[in-house]
């Protein structure tokens, strides 16, 4: 079964608007982290916000806050005021289980994102 | 910050050879390394687990004997694609989490990845 998943292949914003990038999970672990990460077309992974399942306030990093909801099971990735360089591969991933070993990270299938001018 | 540094960046070999990658961990100390492997516009897919000073961990799929790891230090794992087909041309890349950070929610750090074109 799919642990995470990310329903848009593709997403387009106009520049300067906000963007919502979805994420559905599932484990039967009561402790789990989500995290986002941004994959430019040079391949590098830069980490954008981490949100716990304890954790009882959404998560927020400068231009990106975290839609948690737990009942849902969703972690959704808001992007405030679009900027060009935001145009990359948002990739959501989830860490299950307070002992797991060494901290894996399962991913999503990723979003495109295209900001447009 | 944590910096993950990875060798080669890219890399293109015949078929039938062996190619080793490096995954180096520059600013602290990684008891625990992860390699993904990613095809273009595609998921990361976890292969395995390196484990200092131990037998790695394979994920379900994943030929042991193919993707030889070691992790010999705390500091350095190495991905050995043996006898490699064009079917293992992908991008592979690998991670680690600063464990003195601790906290169950410290990110993974990724290498840059490298790209192996087998002809």
């Amino acid at each position: 079964a799919q642990k995470i998943t990310q329903t848009q292949p593709g997403m387009f914003v106009q520049e300067k608007e906000a963007v919502t990038l979805d994420c559905t999970y599932d484990t039967s672990d009561p402790s789990y982290g989500l995290f986002w990460y941004k994959q430019p077309s040079s391949g590098e992974m830069i980490f954008l916000i981490y949100q716990g399942s304890y954790d009882q306030q959404n998560a927020t990093e400068g231009r990106y806050s975290l839609n948690f909801q737990k009942a849902r099971k969703s972690a959704n990735l808001v992007i405030s005021a679009s900027q060009l360089g935001d145009s990359a591969m948002y990739f959501c991933a989830m860490r299950e289980g307070e002992y797991n070993q060494g901290g894996k990270l399962i991913f999503g299938q990723g979003t495109e994102l295209s900001v447009k001018p | 910050g944590a910096v993950v540094s990875q060798h080669p960046s890219w890399v293109i070999c015949k078929s039938g050879t062996s190619v080793k990658i490096e995954c180096r961990s520059l600013d602290f100390q990684a008891t625990t390394m992860f390699w993904y492997r990613q095809f273009p516009k595609q998921s990361l897919m976890l292969m395995a687990t390196s484990n200092e000073g131990s037998k790695a961990t394979y994920e379900q799929g994943v030929e042991k004997d193919k993707f030889l790891i070691n992790h010999a230090s705390l500091t350095l794992s190495t991905l050995t694609v043996t006898s490699a087909h064009p079917e293992d041309s992908s991008f592979y890349i690998c991670s680690a989490r600063d464990e003195e950070q601790g906290a169950f929610g410290s990110p993974l750090h990724f290498g840059n990845g490298t790209r192996l074109t087998v002809t």
